[in-house]
C-alpha cells in the first residue's frame, strides 16, 4: 500500500492564480481531511469528508474549496491563491471504525507571492 | 472550544536521558487526547492516544503518556532518548470519537545531542 499521496511536493502560485492539491489514499478509508500547518502553529483543519460525494468545513475552510467523487480522491482546490495561503498543507485519511487513527501525506508545500 | 497547550517549542536532550514533553488541554467535557510525531518532510504519525481507559498509555517507540485530569495534563515521556527520536511532537485534543473537531498544539521539536 501507498498510504497517502499528495501532489505536487511544492509548488510556488502568484497571487490570484489557482490550483488544486491532489490527495489520493489507497486504504479504502473513507474518512479524509485536509489540514494547514503554518510556522509555529500546529494543524487546523480546513475540509473534510465522511465519504463520497459528502463534505463539510472544518476550522478554516475560507478560501478554499474540496469535492469527494471517489472514496481514494480528495482534492482541495485554491480558486485565488493569497499570501495568507503560504502553508504547508496535509491531506489525512481514517477508517471510520477507528476515526482518531489519521493516516498523513507527506504534505505539499505552498508559497504564495 | 477545545484546546492544547504545549510547553516548549524547543526542547533539547542528550541520548540516553529522560524525554519529557508537556501538552496541557483545555475541554469542557472529558477529552480524547493524542500525540503525533512529524519526522522531517514526513506526515504526522500516531504515537498514542488516550479515549478514557486507561489513564497511563503506552505507544511505539517507548513513549507513553499519563492523563491526569486534575492537572489538565497529557505529558509526553520516554525513559531514554535515541538519536532517532528527533522530530516534531504534536499534542492533540477532540471532544468526539470521529475526530473532525482535532484541536493540535503547536509542536515541539525534540533535538537529541549525542
Amino acid at each position: 500500500n501507498a498510504g497517502v499521496t499528495q501532489t505536487p511536493k511544492f509548488r510556488i502560485l502568484k497571487i490570484g492564480q489557482s490550483m488544486t492539491l491532489q490527495c489520493t489514499q489507497d486504504m479504502n478509508h473513507n474518512y479524509m481531511y485536509w489540514y494547514r500547518q503554518d510556522p509555529g502553529m500546529g494543524l487546523k483543519l480546513i475540509y473534510y469528508s465522511v465519504g463520497a460525494g459528502i463534505t463539510d468545513k472544518g476550522e478554516v475552510p475560507n478560501g478554499y474549496n474540496v469535492s469527494r467523487s471517489t472514496t481514494e480522491d480528495f482534492p482541495l482546490r485554491l480558486e485565488l491563491a493569497a499570501p495568507s495561503q503560504t502553508s504547508v498543507y496535509f491531506c489525512a485519511s481514517s477508517n471510520s471504525g477507528k476515526a482518531y487513527e489519521q493516516y498523513f501525506g507527506p504534505g505539499t508545500r505552498l508559497t504564495v507571492t | 472550544a477545545q484546546s492544547v497547550t504545549q510547553l516548549g517549542s524547543h526542547v533539547s536532550v542528550s541520548e540516553g536521558a529522560l524525554v519529557l514533553l508537556r501538552c496541557n488541554y483545555s475541554s469542557s467535557v472529558p477529552p480524547y487526547l493524542f500525540w503525533y510525531v512529524q519526522y522531517p518532510n514526513q506526515g504526522l504519525q500516531l504515537l498514542l492516544k488516550y479515549t478514557s481507559a486507561a489513564t497511563l498509555v503506552k505507544g511505539i517507540n517507548g513513549f507513553e503518556a499519563e492523563f491526569k485530569k486534575s492537572e489538565t495534563s497529557f505529558h509526553l515521556t520516554k525513559p531514554s532518548a535515541h538519536m532517532s527520536d528527533a522530530a516534531e511532537y504534536f499534542c492533540a485534543v477532540s471532544l468526539q470519537y470521529n475526530n473532525n473537531d482535532m484541536r493540535f498544539g503547536a509542536g515541539t521539536r525534540l533535538t537529541v545531542k549525542p
